[in-house]
Order: C-alpha cells, then structure tokens, then sequence
C-alpha cells in the first residue's frame, strides 16, 4: 500500500481541455513537491507548495495544497500537447538523520492529443 | 555544469550476475539518493547518503550496496543480480538539509533475465 495515492493513473484529453490529477494521504507531510518526467529522462520539479491551503500557479498550472497538508491537486487549463508527461507527487517529512526524505506517489500519466 | 550525470544509460545483466551504477553530480550537494521507479509504482528510495562517507538505509535496500568514497559520487552495487531487480535507477542529489529540490539524472535501464 502506498503512502501517497495519486489518481487518476492515467488521463488522456484533448488538447484545450482542463484536467486535474489528485495525490491523497493519510499522513501528514511538512511539504509536498510536483514533479514532472518525460520518457527516457529523469523527473524534473515543477513546485514545492509548504503551508495548508497553499495555491501556486505556474502559467496554466494550478497546485493546492490541502488544509491539513495531506493532499494535493494539479489543476492544468487549456492542456497542450507539451503538457503530456508522467506527473508525480511526492511528499517530504523531515528526520533528524536525514532531514527531508520524499516518498513519492505512483504517478498520473497524462497524454494530451491534438 | 552536468548537473547529475548516471553511467550506463541501459545494462543487461543475467541472474547472479554483479554490476555497479555510478552517479556523479557536480553541484557540491551533500545529499545523494538512489531510488528505483517500476511502472505504477512512482519511485522507491533504495539507499541514501547525508555527506561523504555515510551511507543509510532506504524503503527498498535488501539486494543492494552503496558506497560513497568522493563527495560527488554515489555507487550502487547489486552484488547478485535477480530478476525482481528490473527496473529503471535514478540517482538524485540535493544541496543541504532544508533545501526541498532534488535534482535527477538521466536514469539507468537495467534488465535482469
């Protein structure tokens, strides 16, 4: 069972259609990051979102971050065809040894046609 | 500036088998990380290192060593490869403690038959 569970698993919509990808816990982390990954490459930080409630945009991307700090959203408007990519959550809770360690969700793969 | 840099892009290995994944980074960071990413499944932390000569334990270690000898590099050893050891490596690395980001490489592709 993962900690974090990102859904849906896979999206696939029409270029100018909005989607929204949700990462769900039910643990408590002291931030939660969005990552991108295209194939063949390693995954790249879109956004780091710390306080409860926090919204962040990034062009056509929304990010929340819940009240309680449990969960996220990525909200993307108008996708394009350069959206489509692997989108992954991962959230982060500190430790003396190791300071802030990242589990990762399973992913939402989202293909964008045009 | 490569940033995260992995050696090899693709590795064929058969069972019993023994193989080492290297990672260099040359952004000075103090963090370095090995995870393991298996379709659905996001990506799993394997082994990570807090400085130069320390090494600990991650959710997924048993079947592989690490080593860090030199700040910027960070080995992975599977000394026995196994077929349940197919999968894709990352390595990350991170500046310091209170620094969210971390930076990816490229990946490594490892089949194991």
């Amino acid at each position: 069972t993962q900690l974090l569970e990102q859904s849906p698993q896979f999206l696939s919509i029409q270029e100018g259609e909005n989607l929204t990808v949700y990462c769900n816990s039910s643990s408590v982390f002291s931030s939660l990051q969005w990552y991108r990954q295209e194939p063949g490459e390693g995954p790249v930080l879109l956004v780091t979102v710390v306080t409860g409630g926090e919204v962040k945009k990034l062009k056509r991307l929304t990010f929340q971050f819940g009240d309680a700090r449990k969960d996220s959203s990525l909200h993307i408007t108008a996708a394009q065809p350069g959206d489509t990519g692997l989108y992954l959550c991962a959230g982060a809770k500190f430790t003396k040894a190791a300071g802030n360690k990242l589990t990762f969700g399973g992913g939402t793969r989202v293909l964008v046609k045009p | 500036n490569a940033g995260v840099t992995q050696t090899p892009k693709f590795r064929v290995l058969k069972t019993g088998q023994s193989m080492t994944l290297l990672c260099a980074q040359d952004m000075n960071h103090e963090y370095m990380y090995w995870y393991r990413q298996d379709p659905g499944m996001g990506l799993r932390l394997i082994h990570y290192s807090v400085g130069e000569g320390t090494t600990a334990k991650g959710e997924v270690p048993d079947g592989y060593n690490v080593s860090r000898l030199k700040k910027q590099n960070f080995l992975l050893g599977l000394e026995s490869a196994a077929p349940s050891q197919t999968s894709v490596y990352f390595c990350a690395s991170r500046i310091r403690q209170t620094q969210y980001e971390q930076y990816f490489g490229p990946g490594t592709r490892l089949t194991v038959t």
